[in-house]
């Protein structure tokens, strides 16, 4: 069975980095498909980020391609979202998933709340 | 990008009965139209691809319809394990994006 978590830090400062790992089990990622970020803002706005493929080329949402990076630890299984100069409209559920590339997204993370504030 | 009009935002309804869920494109996207089901504490789950395939798992009390830019989930006789949030999602093109989000509560 395909799963993928999500790990980090509930909450960052303004300004700083957001960091966020997804490991994955059941699925080696350099296998195939593309392993996105996704992330659910209060409200409910839903916002794909970017993803890495199973090759690992990244693409990114133009709306954050200055403060971005996806990589990733092929010996791990897993891979990581870098958020940089956060700001309080960062405040969100963060999500990983698998797909992208452009693709439905089939197996998610259950994610991981990230608050913004000083 | 495409932008996603889902409606309604919030619709109450009760077990065995049957709701619809609007999802309208910003351009034609074919039938590159995803449907999701979210659930507090739960991983999101794929419920249609393709406008009206049913991901594995998926009971067939739902369907999905549409092409082009109207599209359209059904869920007929109600289950109390369906009421959840749910989002259809374009993978026409990037960036991906999403509706907004249809809230399912038990009347």
């Amino acid at each position: 069975e395909i799963q993928l978590q999500e790990s980090g830090p509930g909450l960052v400062k303004p300004s700083q980095s957001l960091s966020l790992t997804c490991s994955v089990t059941g699925y080696t990622i350099t296998s195939g498909y593309d392993w996105s970020w996704i992330r659910k803002f209060p409200g409910n706005k839903m916002e794909w980020m970017g993803y890495i493929s199973y090759s690992g080329s990244t693409n990114y949402n133009p709306s954050l391609k200055s403060r971005i990076s996806i990589t990733r630890d092929t010996s791990k299984n897993q891979f990581f979202l870098q958020l940089n100069s956060v700001t309080t409209e960062d405040t969100a559920t963060y999500y990983c998933a698998r797909g992208g590339g452009p693709h439905y997204f089939d197996y998610w993370g259950q994610g991981v709340m990230v608050t913004v504030s000083s | 990008d495409v932008q996603m009009t889902q409606s309604p935002s919030y619709l109450a309804a009760s077990p065995g009965e049957s709701v619809f869920i609007s999802c309208k494109a910003s351009k034609s996207i074919s039938n590159y139209l995803a449907w999701y089901q979210q659930k507090p504490g739960e991983a999101n789950k794929l419920l249609i691809y393709s406008g009206s395939t049913l991901q594995s798992g998926t009971p067939s009390r739902f369907s999905g319809s549409g092409s082009g830019t109207d599209f359209t989930l059904t869920i007929r006789n109600l289950e109390p394990e369906d009421f959840a949030v749910y989002y259809c999602q374009q993978y026409y093109e990037k960036p991906l994006t999403f509706g907004s989000g249809t809230k399912l509560e038990i009347k």
